[in-house]
Order: structure tokens, then sequence, then C-alpha cells
């Protein structure tokens, strides 16, 4: 799976929109783009995945760039609830029954979420 | 619906001792994959199980060792515990090469 670069920390006020990066330059075509995030000591909660459109889901919006090297989480209206670790992973596409089927999790960004 | 479940919640061990984790996926889901955390750090896979059998396995040692049932549901077994066995355990479900969603986790500590 390709490998991912996120900032390690991130602030973002109460109330607006919070953009977390991700780099992964040496994306395959057929590898998704999977966003977790993590609060302290809990399970990862998933968040949105795509693959080369625009996605958006009722937590979140992912943009991925066109060469697909890079992408933007956005959480439009960020809260206090959402101060965790955001992990973005890059995954081979559903139904390969080879080792594309696990999750490979970097550091991650922590996002805090100032009132 | 209920999400992914895991039991224990806390589970507290001595070294040498053998333990036995449970993982029941989400409703419509096949797929298990167990994931060992240590603090401080992400994630880190341990293996996945699709009708019954492991399907791929992350760098751990045959001590890590697991089953699923053909109601989906899956034991996670760790042998002879080591100190640096201690971390928490997450059991994640999916359809066959989907999403994957996470329980809550087991914390295993070993004295």
């Amino acid at each position: 799976d390709a490998k991912t670069t996120q900032p390690p920390s991130m602030d973002c006020a109460e109330g607006r929109a919070a953009n977390l990066p991700c780099n992964h330059s040496t994306i395959s075509g057929n590898e998704y783009v999977y966003w977790y995030r993590q609060i302290h000591s809990q399970g990862p909660q998933y968040i949105i995945h795509g693959l080369k459109n625009n996605e958006t889901n009722e937590m979140a919006s992912l943009i991925i760039t066109e060469d697909r090297k890079s992408s933007t989480l956005i959480l439009p209206h960020a809260t206090l609830r959402d101060t965790a670790v955001y992990y973005c992973i890059v995954r081979v596409a559903g139904g390969v029954k080879t080792s594309g089927s696990r999750l490979t999790f970097g550091e991650g960004t922590q996002l805090t979420v100032n009132p | 619906d209920a999400g992914v479940t895991q039991s224990p919640t806390h589970l507290i061990k001595t070294r040498g001792q053998q333990v036995t984790l449970r993982c029941s996926p989400k409703s419509g889901h096949d797929t298990v994959s167990w994931y060992q955390q240590a603090l401080g750090q992400g994630p880190q896979f341990i293996f996945q199980y699709y009708e019954e059998e492991e399907r791929q396995r992350g760098n751990f040692p045959d001590r890590f060792s697991g089953h699923q049932f053909p109601n989906y549901s899956s034991e996670l077994n760790v042998n002879a515990l080591l100190l640096g066995d201690s971390a928490l355990y997450l059991c994640a479900s999916s359809p066959w090469g989907g999403a994957q969603f996470f329980g809550p986790g087991t914390r295993l500590t070993v004295l």
C-alpha cells in the first residue's frame, strides 16, 4: 500500500472548518483513500473514503486532487468533540484477496479544536 | 443495529498466561480483522478472517492465533504472554473488501 504523510498536529477554532491535508504521492490507480479518527482510548471511527471523485457524507467532505497525489479532509463546522487523531490511509480497492485489505496506520494528525 | 462489540473491555494477565479476546461483527459483515495498538502508537494489523479462514497476516509471531465462527464472530488468542503484549486490541468488521468498522477494543495489561 502507498505511504501517506500528514502533519503531526493542527489546531482549529470551534465553529470553523478544519482542513486536514494528506500526501500520498505513490498512490496506485486501484487504491482508495480512507480517513479514520480516534478519540483517546476508543476504537478508530470510519469517516469517509474515495477513489478519485470528491465525496461528502454527514461527517465530512473528502477532496482528492486530480492527480490523486494528495487529499484534504474537511470538517465543515468543527466542534470540541472533533478533537482526535485523524488517520489518512491508502488501501487497495475491495475484493482483492491479497494484502490489500489491511489498514496500515501511520502517525496521523492530532487535531485540537479550541473554544 | 448494534455495531462491533468486543469482550471483555479490560483484562489483566501475568506473563506466560494465555488470553482469549472475542469480537462480534456488525450485522451484515462477514470479515473480521484484528489490530494491536500499543500506547502512543497507531494500530498495527495482526490478521484478518474471512469464510472462517485466516486470509492475511501481519508481522506477529505464531503466539497470536485466531478463529472465525460460522456466525462470523471471531476470537483472538495470545499464548505465552509477554509484558510487551500489553496493548489495546481492536477488532474491525467489514463486508469483504469494504470499509472496516472498529469496536471499542479490549485493554490487555500483562504484569
